[in-house]
């Protein structure tokens, strides 16, 4: 069964320091997205890319968060400069066009700052 | 805005026993989706089942199926006989249709499956 694929799967950084998650979607999914959750808290919708570029985003995407597709395959959310606060497993996510498809999640990065 | 509710921070059933996780949620719009999603201790998202509110019926996938009432916006789980492996943390979810697709999610309910 195909998969969404994420590395690393665990991630300690300092505070202030840029960090880069990655994820593989589905080959044939066309809309790719970015949750987090921060422990013990609710699910948080991040942002979501359709055709190269952002199509929502959420309050918590803010100037600190970039997303890209850089060859086509990748899909990456890119944190600048990291918080303490940031620290939370973020999920990568994929879903086909159409309306009846689901959504398909990765196992998750765990991110630390420290 | 939607939300969703699950009332149920935890619950505990007895191996091979049923249990009912509960969910609520407030939307104004007529088509939609709902999920639950299981959340084993690896934190990996798993999807359990989903149900269109379009349809009537309920859905169903082994062990495990929905009481959907769209009227009461209500949309509770059931886990027939319960195995050690249920255990997780377990979270509905309510797909809009409006804005991309995006899932707006209930704090979760934790389910304990005692031997």
């Amino acid at each position: 069964e195909p998969e969404v694929t994420q590395t690393p799967s665990h991630q300690v950084t300092q505070m202030g320091q840029e960090v880069i998650l990655r994820c593989v979607p589905i080959s044939n999914h066309l809309y790719f997205y970015w949750y987090r959750q921060i422990l013990g808290q609710k699910v948080e919708f991040l942002v979501s890319f359709y055709n190269n570029e952002i199509s929502e985003k959420s309050e918590i995407f803010d100037d600190q968060f970039s997303v890209e597709r850089p060859d086509g395959s990748n899909f990456t959310l890119k944190i600048r400069s990291t918080k303490l606060e940031d620290s939370a497993m973020y999920f990568c996510a994929s879903s086909e066009h159409s309306l009846r498809g689901g959504y398909t999640f990765g196992s998750g990065t765990r991110l630390t700052v420290v | 805005a939607q939300t969703v509710t699950q009332s149920q921070p935890e619950m505990s059933v007895q191996e091979a026993e049923t249990v009912t996780l509960s969910c609520t949620y407030d939307t104004s719009e007529s088509d939609y989706y709902l999920f639950w999603y299981k959340q084993p201790p690896s934190r990996q998202m798993i999807l359990v089942i989903r149900q269109e509110a379009y349809k009537q019926q309920n859905a169903t996938e082994n062990r495990f199926s929905v009481n959907f009432q769209k009227a009461a916006k209500s949309f509770s789980l059931k886990i027939s006989d319960s195995q050690l492996g249920d255990a997780a943390m377990y979270f509905c979810a309510y797909r809009r249709m409006d804005s991309n697709y995006q899932l707006i999610w209930g704090a979760g309910t934790k389910l304990i499956i005692k031997p």
